[in-house]
């Protein structure tokens, strides 16, 4: 039972264009929501964080956007650059639920020059 | 200088064999977890200890066995290695009281664990 899903294995984008990363979890208690970025051989690094009481978060480049409603929330990249190439985690939790956070499968984000 | 070091990076080992993964973090967080990724990619959370103290234990074979001399320690001991036992294992850790700017418990992981069972 995967409560959080991230349905594209992957994504390709353009230097300089926006990336969109996607999210979708099944559980109404998750009350936070983090994007991790992961590069290969290395572990994952938290990027953006969101509470489920906002619908937005914003840093530099980076905006997460909650649409609590649809069970929904994405990662927008702008611009994207070539160093952004990497796996990206959505994750949420449950603050009364001590400290689990569980993971989507992630996305693969190809930034290409 | 490492915040959260994981040794050893790569592991190849035999079917049957009885192995250790050592997590140190030097962040004075009160609270560490092991995750394992599988083929799948999926980051699975098996274990958390919050000072030292059991608080979080997924449907994990009683093989794996973790341990926490300390709250700067948390390591992973893997009896009768199978198979099924191939995957990434990354230590992480958090401080419970160093919210994010949301309040979200962030964590801070270690660079994996590559253990391959032949």
């Amino acid at each position: 039972d995967q409560q959080v899903k991230q349905n594209s294995p992957s994504l390709s984008v353009q230097e300089g264009r926006i990336s969109i990363l996607n999210c979708d979890y099944t559980n109404s208690m998750f009350d936070y929501f983090l994007w991790y970025k992961k590069y290969p051989a290395e572990g994952p690094t938290f990027l953006i964080s969101i509470s489920s009481i906002k619908d937005k978060n914003e840093d530099g480049r980076f905006t997460v956007f909650l649409n609590k409603s649809a069970k929904h929330l994405s990662l927008h990249i702008v611009p994207s650059q070539p160093g952004d190439s990497a796996v990206y985690f959505c994750a949420a939790s449950v603050s009364a639920g001590g400290f689990k956070t569980i993971f989507g499968a992630g996305t693969r984000l190809f930034v290409k020059a | 200088d490492t915040a959260v070091s994981q040794t050893p990076k790569y592991l190849v080992t035999q079917m049957g064999n009885d192995k250790s993964i050592k997590c140190e973090q030097n962040l004075g967080h009160d609270t560490m977890y092991w995750y394992k990724q599988d083929s799948k990619k999926f980051l699975k959370i098996m274990f958390s200890y919050n000072n030292k103290e059991l608080i979080i234990n997924e449907t994990v074979p009683n093989r794996f066995s973790p341990k926490s001399p300390d709250k700067a320690h948390l390591n992973l001991h893997i009896n009768s290695l199978e198979l099924g036992d191939s995957a990434v294992y990354f230590c992480a850790s958090s401080q419970a009281r160093d919210r994010g700017s949301s309040g979200a418990n962030v964590l801070t992981f270690g660079a994996g664990s590559r253990l391959t069972v032949l």
